[in-house]
């Protein structure tokens, strides 16, 4: 499997309802980012947690970090119809070498009215 | 303040020919990253720029790409001679520090398919 890879591909939920998606890894991290990108837009960066932190939360965004699984948990609360988007992580290594993002391949995620 | 800026948002063109691909970053970032989403696949780093230094250049797939930051500012990303595989979606992104806790500011991005 891929550094940074989402499960599910493809999640498709009711408004209202919550959404989760997961998110594993392999290297040692320093941090883990998660992005949304609505169609033909850029990435937004959502929320970074960092390898000492456990849980972190943004207005309906409650992301988890547990680094002994190498892996994490993006969940929206109350969603809406303009969550429909597609959401990525991105682990930034700490063990140098790239100085770049490693990105998964996203989860597509609909929210229908 | 305004966002990070790419153009153009699309190029189409033959393969052989050479394209160049913009990238204005937020003002005063001194980071400023290419990646690259080919169809299907994940989104790939390319090449870090620290004002006008590359810093990491270890993604760049091939000598075709060419990437420059002359004076620290904009930065573009050549194509040159494209090739069939190198359509996709590429993008900027810029940062005040490379190690920031607020993550990356991205642009749109410029969709290249080459035909």
């Amino acid at each position: 499997s891929q550094q940074g890879e989402e499960d599910p591909q493809a999640l498709s939920i009711q408004e209202g309802e919550n959404a989760t998606m997961n998110c594993s890894y392999k290297t040692s991290i320093n941090n883990l980012q998660w992005y949304r990108q609505n169609s033909g837009r850029g990435l937004v960066h959502l929320i970074l947690i960092r390898s000492n932190e456990r849980e972190k939360h943004s207005g309906r965004l409650r992301v988890t970090l547990d680094t002994s699984k190498k892996s994490s948990s993006l969940l929206i609360t109350a969603s809406r119809a303009a969550d429909t988007a597609s959401y990525f992580c991105a682990t930034a290594y700490s063990g140098g070498g790239a100085d770049g993002l490693t990105f998964g391949k996203g989860t597509h995620l609909i929210i229908q009215p | 303040e305004a966002g990070v800026t790419q153009f153009p948002s699309h190029s189409v063109i033959e393969k052989g020919q050479t394209v160049t691909l913009r990238c204005d970053p937020i003002s005063g970032h001194d980071n400023l990253y290419w990646y690259r989403r080919v169809m299907g696949k994940e989104i790939k780093f390319l090449l870090h720029f620290v004002k006008e230094s590359k810093q990491d250049e270890s993604g760049m797939p091939n000598n075709r790409f060419l990437a420059e930051r002359t004076g620290g500012t904009y930065s573009t990303l050549k194509v040159q001679p494209a090739e069939l595989e190198d359509s996709g979606v590429y993008f900027c992104a810029s940062s005040l520090s490379h190690t920031n806790r607020y993550g990356y500011t991205f642009g749109s991005g410029t969709r290249l398919t080459v035909v």
